[in-house]
């Protein structure tokens, strides 16, 4: 049962342009949202994150879009870099909660 | 240079065998985790330990047997394992119900 899900296994961007990335989630219960970034050969790493409260976070070229009623929430990439080609992964959790539910994750490839 | 040190990075074992993987933080953090990641597939968590105790088990085969001697250690023995267990191991830490968790590199297992 998979209770986050990222429904694009891949996205191509031009350098320059903006990247959209998407996730939805089926559990109600998540209040928290992570999106994780990954190279190949590495573990991934922290990219940014938002609360259920809020429903825009932003971070640099980063940017994360919380719609709970429509329970989707979006990362974009803008201007997306040639360094920004990686798996993405979309991560939720309940409060008080050390499981985190990961999406499968969405390749980004940025052509130069 | 996540503060999530993994070994062995690559690990290649017969289905009698029984080896251990090690995963060590240097952050100070109060969780570790295990996660396995297939292709294609979301992360999926193993187990969880938190001040040394183990509050996950994600309905992990028993060929699996986690061991956490201190909250900095964490270890995932494995015996009898089947090739359809070949994934990425990660391991990974946290401070408290954070959500963001710290990932070390992995240790890609196949199992002959």
């Amino acid at each position: 049962d998979q209770q986050v899900k990222q429904n694009s296994p891949s996205l191509s961007v031009q350098e320059g342009r903006i990247s959209i990335l998407n996730c939805d989630y089926t559990n109600s219960m998540f209040d928290y949202f992570l999106w994780y970034k990954k190279y190949p050969a590495e573990g991934p790493t922290f990219l940014i994150s938002i609360s259920s409260i809020k429903d825009k976070n932003e971070d640099g070229r980063f940017t994360v879009f919380l719609n709970k009623s429509a329970k989707h929430l979006s990362l974009h990439i803008v201007p997306s870099q040639p360094g920004d080609s990686a798996v993405y992964f979309c991560a939720a959790s309940g409060s008080n909660d050390y499981k985190l539910s990961f999406g499968a994750g969405t390749t980004v490839t940025v052509r130069a | 240079e996540t503060g999530v040190t993994q070994t062995p990075r690559h690990l290649v074992m017969g289905m009698t065998n029984k080896k251990s993987l090690k995963c060590e933080q240097h952050l100070g953090h109060n969780a570790m985790y295990w996660y396995k990641q297939s292709a294609k597939k979301p992360l999926e968590l193993m187990f969880v330990y938190n001040f040394k105790e183990q509050t996950e088990n994600n309905s992990v085969p028993s060929r699996f047997s986690p061991e956490c001697p201190n909250s900095s250690h964490l270890f995932l023995h494995l015996h009898t394992l089947q090739p359809e267990d070949s994934a990425l191991y990660l391991c990974a830490s946290s401070q408290d119900n954070t959500g963001e968790l710290f990932f070390g590199e992995g240790s890609r297992l196949t199992v002959l």
